[in-house]
């Protein structure tokens, strides 16, 4: 079975500075896709950015950005410029490629930014 | 911009009541899926739906949960006989069908927060 790990239950950056929050997976597949959504109190589940596991070039959606490194099965967001509106919490979360596959979600990493 | 929806956002009900919660998922989206998420926890996969059919399913979704999609627009979550642990928020997602640009995409609905009392 797949699973996502996110190891940094809380963060904090200052605002206008940059943060890496950190994913690990585990899977025997070759073809998936990652995602990071972002749950801000409201509790609304909103995609930042997601990435091919075929592709080699890393993601990248304005200010947010990912580090993916698929042999280490590694899958960081950085998110560069933060602002207050970026507070949340950010949940890592993996897909098998075939269609109509469940996604399976980290623990989340609470982000807090200080303005 | 099409998005998902979910009634009621918030549902108060008693210990053994049955509850149905009630999404609409994008029109032209042919998955759909419900998740839950207990406070401070997880967001877990209950169900994905299509073709009229469960395609998948975990260890959470025993027998007192069902899903429907009763006409061509919702898509609904039925608990039977509610238990104090499905207190929790309820998420609805779609996504379109495989060979679109974003078919890898799940859209999310805003969720419905049951709370069981």
């Amino acid at each position: 079975a797949q699973t996502v790990t996110q190891s940094q239950p809380e963060m904090s950056v200052q605002e206008a500075e940059t943060v890496t929050l950190s994913c690990t997976y585990d899977t025997s597949e070759s073809d998936y896709y990652l995602f990071w959504y972002k749950q801000p109190p409201s509790r609304q589940m909103i995609l930042v950015i997601r990435q091919e596991a075929y592709k080699q070039q890393n993601a990248t959606e304005n200010r947010f950005s990912v580090n993916f490194q698929k042999a280490a099965k590694s899958f960081s967001l950085k998110i560069s410029d933060s602002q207050l509106g970026d507070a949340a919490m950010y949940f890592c979360a993996y897909r098998r490629g075939n269609a109509g596959n469940m996604l399976t979600f980290g623990g989340g990493t609470r982000l807090m930014v200080k303005p | 911009e099409p998005e998902v929806t979910q009634t009621p956002s918030h549902q108060v009900t008693q210990m053994g009541q049955e509850v149905i919660l009630r999404c609409v998922p994008i029109s032209n989206h042919l998955y759909f899926y419900w998740y839950r998420q207990i406070l401070g926890q997880k967001v877990e996969f209950l169900v994905s739906f299509y073709n009229n059919e469960i395609s998948e399913k975990s260890e959470i979704f025993d027998d007192q949960f069902s899903v429907e999609r009763p006409d061509g627009s919702n898509f609904t979550l039925k608990i039977r006989s509610t238990k104090l642990e499905d207190s929790a928020m309820y998420f609805c997602a779609s996504r379109e069908p495989a060979g679109f640009a974003t078919e890898a995409e799940q859209f999310f609905g805003p969720g419905t927060r049951l709370t069981v009392l």
